[in-house]
């Protein structure tokens, strides 16, 4: 299987900060990278797919970069509405796996 | 409106089995791959297992290899997980989502999620 390492578990930083978050793969993916952002009680809602395409509706603030084992996760200007969990999830085999996760919080 | 509604999850002893439903709404069903994906209480996500947008493809995570069967009925809008044999470790909220390509075998992301049905193995 192919493992994601998600970095860091968890984060505190202040509205207005830029916020990154990394993902690293455990063989090569090409570009087959999505992020998710899932608030308490709620479903995940997807952000970002195939690594840097914003999906429609999503705020420009959110923004995906990488491709092979390293992937990028930003917030350019975070809002009190960010604070969730975000994860990423790689779909480059049938074996599909998420990363373990990132807690957001307002400092 | 796209939507997505789980049921059928209760408290079930070990060993035991359990069929899941997923009611699909707002989209055309039989064109998108479907998901099983799972989150345990304060855990992370896991995902479970897909079937094809023709139902003819399925694949499983290796936790439910053999104890797990998806599939779906194009003509009532629905996707199923019947789960066998179940463990305690198997305890989680169960979410169906949808794949975001149509008419593709291959998984790409999840862009419509429905709200879970909670599973619990306990004795």
């Amino acid at each position: 299987d192919i493992q994601m390492t998600q970095s860091p578990s968890s984060l505190s930083a202040s509205v207005g900060d830029r916020v990154t978050i990394t993902c690293q793969a455990s063989q090569d993916i090409s570009n087959y990278l999505n992020w998710y952002q899932q608030k308490p009680g709620k479903a995940p809602k997807l952000l970002i797919y195939d690594a840097s395409n914003l999906e429609t509706g999503v705020p420009s603030r959110f923004s995906g970069s990488g491709s092979g084992t390293d992937f990028t996760f930003t917030i350019s200007s975070l809002q009190p509405e960010d604070i969730a969990t975000y994860y990423c999830q790689q779909y480059d085999n049938l074996l599909i796996t998420f990363g373990q996760g990132t807690r957001l919080e307002i400092k | 409106e796209v939507q997505l509604v789980e049921s059928g999850g209760v408290v079930v002893q070990p060993g035991g089995s359990l069929r899941l439903s997923c009611a699909a709404s707002g989209f055309t069903f039989d064109d998108y791959t479907m998901h099983w994906v799972r989150q345990a209480p304060g855990k992370g996500l896991e995902w479970v297992s897909l079937i094809s947008w023709d139902g003819g493809s399925t694949y499983y995570a290796d936790s439910v290899k053999g104890r797990f069967t998806i599939s779906r009925d194009n003509s009532k809008n629905s996707l199923y997980l019947q789960m066998n044999s179940l463990r305690t470790e198997d305890t989680a909220l169960y979410y169906c989502a949808k794949d975001n390509a149509p008419r593709h075998y291959d998984p790409h992301a999840f862009d419509i999620w429905g709200q879970g049905t909670m599973v619990t193995v306990s004795s």
